[in-house]
This record gives C-alpha cells, sequence and structure tokens, in this order.
C-alpha cells in the first residue's frame, strides 16, 4: 500500500521566519510528487516534482526532491500570515499502474503570525 | 471560466437518506475523482473516473456510488451504508495524458449528517 508522510502535522511562526516542511513516501512505481496549498476550501497546486535534484521555485516558495532517500521538502522563506495554510503532499505513481491517481499525506498545518 | 463547480456548498441530512453531491469541470479532463476529508487529515480517494463510463473504486468506496454518463459530470452519492458521512468532500479533475497533469479541484462540499 502506497503511504506518504509528512512532518511536522503543525508548525507555528513569527512573519518573516523560514520553514522548512518535509514529506516522506513509500510507493510502488513512483512517477511524481506534487505539493498543494489549501486555504480553507480546495486545495490549490503548487509544484510537482518529478526529477530528483532539481529545484523548484516560486516567489518565497521552492521544493526539492530526493528520489534516492524517497523524500521531499517544501522550503518558505520570509513567511507572511498570507502563508498560513495546511501544506498537503501527495505522491503519483506511473500510469501503468493506478492511473493518474494521488495518495495524500496528513498535511501540514502551518500558521504564520505577526 | 474554466474551472470545477461543486454544489451544494453545505448540506445537512438526515441519518439514514442518501444524498447526492454534484461535480462539473469545464476544463475539458478525462479524468475525475471524489476525495473526502476529515478534521486535521488529509485526502483520502473515494472513487475515480478516467474516462466517461468507466470508473474505480479508491480507497474508501464503502457506502458510496458514482457514475460517468458525461465527461463533465461526476455526481457522488453518498448512501445510507456509510457508517460516518459527515466530512468534507472535495472533488477534482485531471489530464489523464502529458507529464502536466496535476489535479484541480472544486470549492468542496461540506456534508452534516444529523
Amino acid at each position: 500500500e502506497d503511504k506518504v508522510v509528512q512532518s511536522p502535522l503543525s508548525l507555528v511562526v513569527h512573519e518573516g521566519d523560514t520553514v522548512t516542511l518535509n514529506c516522506s513516501y513509500e510507493v510502488t512505481n513512483f512517477r511524481s510528487l506534487l505539493w498543494y496549498k489549501q486555504e480553507k476550501k480546495a486545495p490549490t497546486f503548487l509544484f510537482m516534482l518529478t526529477s530528483s535534484g532539481i529545484e523548484k521555485k516560486s516567489g518565497r516558495l521552492s521544493s526539492i526532491l530526493d528520489k534516492k532517500e524517497l523524500f521531499s521538502i517544501l522550503n518558505i522563506t520570509a513567511t507572511q500570515t498570507g502563508d498560513s495554510a495546511v501544506y498537503l503532499c501527495a505522491s503519483r505513481p506511473s500510469r501503468e499502474t493506478s492511473g493518474s491517481r494521488l495518495t495524500f499525506g496528513e498535511g501540514t498545518q502551518l500558521t504564520v503570525n505577526p | 471560466d474554466g474551472g470545477i463547480t461543486q454544489s451544494p456548498k453545505y448540506l445537512f441530512r438526515k441519518e439514514g437518506q442518501n444524498v447526492t453531491l454534484s461535480c462539473e469541470q469545464n476544463l475539458n479532463h478525462d479524468a475525475m475523482y471524489w476525495y473526502r476529508q476529515d478534521p486535521g487529515q488529509g485526502l483520502r480517494l473515494i472513487y475515480y473516473s478516467q474516462i466517461v463510463n468507466d470508473f474505480q473504486k479508491g480507497d474508501i468506496a464503502e457506502g458510496y456510488s458514482v457514475s460517468r454518463e458525461k465527461k463533465e459530470s461526476f455526481p457522488l452519492t453518498v448512501t445510507s451504508a456509510q457508517k460516518n458521512p459527515t466530512a468534507f468532500y472535495l472533488c477534482a479533475s485531471s489530464r489523464t495524458s502529458g507529464d502536466y497533469n496535476e489535479q484541480f479541484f472544486g470549492p468542496g462540499t461540506r456534508l452534516t449528517v444529523l
């Protein structure tokens, strides 16, 4: 059974801090890893990582995948109160196995205080 | 505007009643998915469909049913057999081909069983 584990489950920081969110996975026929941000309702897509060691960056957010260690991190620098959300990590298997279905981790609840 | 719509936003039902949640997308995506989210937890896959007139069970399909008669629509019925139906239900869709086939989510339906 595919498994995705995120840590920490909850994190409280002050504006301006840098945070690192962790995601480890055990997936048969791994294809890619995705990060989403959920602020109350619909998760919104952040990154998809397929290749090991290549950092994806979008503004203050960045993410990297380590396929050898089965691990990904999401970094947020100079955090703002608007970054407060649940961050979800999900793995996707190869299309030959289970199509496009994702396995999600429990999520990390990030709270950024002013 | 392209996107995914879910209705209703909030739904209340009495124990023992079936209820159907609507999900429509105009993104021309082949695949559609239903997830359930409980407080403090990640998303768990209920059912998914890769193509019209075909669907597969996810990890927690018991007590739920779906249909996929049209590409744009993937309604979910929560039956009276579902033991703990109170939850937040999210619908998603994605392409099935290419590398960039991340899932896009609707705004969700919060179901409360009284």
